[in-house]
């Protein structure tokens, strides 16, 4: 069974970091690409970035460029998301989710998700 | 950017049958991938390109891309069917995932 467990999220103040990682488990996590979605309180789905298998490919949406840094380690079947100069508008459940495959684009498998409070 | 409209909310009685739709210049040309949010979970794939249901998915959901328009159909909707609906593309033209908005399934 394919499990995706995120932690590391919580209350954080403006300008401030926070590193959110995704452990992966019931499936070979170096041959999928995988994804953060984020939801903002009472919002749609968002996309924030994805990653391929060997991490040679990388894309952010506009919102987080230059702010967040996906990476993964697939020794440890684990996936990150470098979150720096936070702003309350990056208030939200994160989701890792995982692709159907290298760079598919859909995202078959979700984990529970995260909240990042972003507050002072 | 690529933009996916989808209408906020649509009502249906049980039984009958569901249309979401997902609005999109061109988006016939591009591969639509379906999510359905039940309230406090995390969101479950439906429908895969265009209209491949994954495993474990009823039957009664089916999927359609042509123009610019995509939707999404439920048939005999039951009242476990009420959640929220996103669809999704990927854009090449911006190297971005876009969800659409969302739209909330209401059965009656």
């Amino acid at each position: 069974e394919v499990q995706l467990v995120e932690s590391g999220g919580g209350l954080v103040k403006p300008g401030g970091s926070l590193r959110l990682s995704c452990a992966a488990s019931g499936f070979t996590f170096s041959s999928y690409s995988m994804n953060w979605v984020r939801q903002a309180p009472g919002k749609g789905l968002e996309w924030v970035s994805s990653i391929s298998i060997s991490s040679t490919y990388i894309y952010y949406a506009d919102s987080v460029k230059g702010r967040f840094t996906i990476s993964r380690d697939n020794a440890k079947n684990s996936l990150y998301l470098q979150m720096n100069s936070l702003r309350a508008e990056d208030t939200a459940v994160y989701y890792c989710a995982r692709d159907s495959g290298d760079l598919e684009w859909l995202c078959d498998s979700w984990g529970q998700g995260m909240l990042v409070t972003v507050s002072s | 950017s690529y933009v996916l409209t989808q209408p906020p909310s649509v009502s249906v009685a049980p039984g009958k049958t569901a249309r979401i739709t997902c609005g999109g210049n061109n988006i016939g040309n591009k591969s639509v991938h379906w999510y359905q949010q039940k309230p406090g979970q995390a969101p479950v794939l439906v429908i895969y390109y265009d209209s491949d249901r994954p495993s474990g998915i009823p039957e009664r959901f089916s999927g359609s891309n042509s123009g610019n328009t995509a939707t999404l159909t439920i048939s005999r909707v039951e009242a476990g069917d009420e959640a929220d609906y996103y669809c999704q593309v990927w854009d090449s033209s911006s190297d971005h995932v876009v969800f659409g908005g969302g739209t909330k399934l209401t059965v009656l």
